[in-house]
């Protein structure tokens, strides 16, 4: 059974620097294909790609956001991670992590049920 | 970048009804199209992967359609627990959703 889960803050201020966790199971990181994608959602309204990274450590980045995004992985505890630096009000977001089944078809199977953070003064 | 545009933003059917939702993209993306289905205060659920590939444990009444620009997910009978928007998301380059279609019961 696949489940993830996000973890993050929950409030932060303008300018700090916004740190996320996806604990998964039911799959690893280490397998062959396998990746693991970022996804945010402003509240109302529609959804945001941010980063993936792959079971080899690839990553790819949202080119409008790339400069502030950083995902990483541990694969030993089965965790994903995205640091976004600089935030402000318009980061304010539910944000999902979601596995990727497959390198050549980056389509999100399995999805976290989201960790809503607010960035606010 | 891709973009991809959702149509209708806002479609009003019947229970019963057979139900087109519409996603064109902004070049070709072949067939590397995905289609998610998210209920109010849910995570999206994957419905149809390639284009029209049926995630497993889909319900058979929903179907993919479409390749290059031009791409549909259809309901062939709508149901009262389809009530949801709707996403399309390409995967060609990159990744980029769609702005949504809510569907709603008339």
């Amino acid at each position: 059974q696949v489940t993830l889960k996000e973890s993050g803050p929950g409030i932060l201020q303008p300018s700090q620097t916004l740190s996320l966790t996806c604990t998964f199971s039911g799959f690893s990181l280490s397998t062959y294909g396998m990746g693991v994608g970022w996804i945010r959602q402003p509240s109302g309204k529609g959804l945001e790609w941010l980063a993936n990274i792959w079971w080899d450590d690839d990553k790819y980045y949202n080119p409008s956001l790339k400069n502030r995004l950083t995902i990483s992985k541990d694969t030993s505890n089965n965790q994903a991670f995205l640091k976004i630096t600089n935030v402000d009000t318009a980061d304010t977001a539910t944000y999902y992590c979601a596995r990727i089944p497959i390198t050549i078809a980056a389509y999100f199977d399995y999805w976290g049920q989201g960790v809503m953070v607010t960035v606010s003064s | 970048d891709i973009q991809m545009t959702q149509s209708p933003s806002l479609l009003s059917a019947s229970v019963g009804d057979r139900v087109t939702l519409n996603c064109k993209a902004s070049q070709n993306i072949y067939k590397n199209l995905a289609w998610y289905q998210q209920k109010l205060g849910e995570a999206p659920k994957l419905l149809i992967y390639n284009a029209n590939s049926l995630q497993t444990g889909i319900p058979s009444r929903f179907s993919g359609s479409g390749s290059g620009t031009d791409f549909t997910l259809t309901i062939s009978s709508l149901q009262p627990e389809d009530v949801a928007t709707y996403f399309c998301q390409q995967y060609y380059s990159g990744n980029t959703f769609g702005a949504g279609t809510k569907l709603e019961l008339k």
